[in-house]
């Protein structure tokens, strides 16, 4: 069974803090990762992530992936109040255009 | 990236009746994915709609609790049957979103709670 797990399902970080969100898989056929955010409902992309080793970084957001390992990281540095949300890990099946999602990582910044 | 405008946004139903959920998406996609947030927890895929085709479930969705319509290929449409407690989750709609692949694309949702 395809599964994707996530660490930790929680985190309370002050303002200013970098983070650390981590998400490890085992799928029958992987084509890529993917991670979102996700404040109300819908969650929005972050990042798709293909190939081992390269960083993918968008502002203080920057992920990567491992696939010898099998997981990913996606690091926040220096947080802000707006980075409170969901974040979600999602890993696409090959062949099949379907996500398995994570947990979820409920990160919540204080000021 | 595509846009996807769902509706409604959220609604409060008695138990036994049904609701159907809307996505219209501003360009043509071949595929189009429906899923389930029940409270406190991730996604999980109901069925993936294609035009002109029957809907594929997932394993432990059935058609006759989730029947889906996709008459052409910028829209769709997921009803949820005689509805129960157990229903009340949030229900997003997805597309790929294109153009070089940047990710799959999520409807606003619909925060459906059963009473």
């Amino acid at each position: 069974e395809d599964k994707v797990v996530q660490s930790p399902l929680s985190l309370v970080v002050h303002e200013g803090d970098t983070v650390t969100l981590n998400c490890s898989y085992e799928v029958t056929n992987f084509r890529s990762l993917l991670w979102y955010k996700q404040e109300k409902k819908a969650p929005t992309f972050l990042f798709m992530l293909t190939s081992s080793g390269i960083e993918k970084k968008s502002g203080r957001l920057s992920s990567i992936l491992d696939k010898k390992e099998l997981f990913s990281i996606l690091n926040i540095t220096a947080t802000q109040t707006g980075d409170s949300a969901v974040y979600l890990c999602a890993v696409e099946i090959q062949g099949a255009q379907k996500l398995v999602f994570g947990q979820g990582t409920r990160l919540t910044i204080n000021p | 990236s595509a846009v996807i405008s769902q509706k409604p946004s959220r609604d409060i139903c008695q138990r036994g009746t049904s609701l159907t959920i809307q996505c219209q998406v501003d360009s043509q996609v071949t595929m189009m994915f429906w899923y389930r947030q029940q409270p406190g927890q991730s996604l999980t895929l109901i069925a993936t709609a294609n035009q002109g085709s029957e809907a594929t479930y997932e394993s432990g969705f059935v058609i006759d609790k989730f029947p889906i319509s996709r008459p052409n290929l910028t829209f769709s449409t997921l009803t949820v049957s005689n509805m129960s407690p157990e229903d009340s989750s949030i229900y997003l709609c997805s597309v790929d979103s294109g153009q070089g692949f940047n990710g799959y694309t999520f409807g606003s949702g619909t925060r459906l709670t059963v009473v």
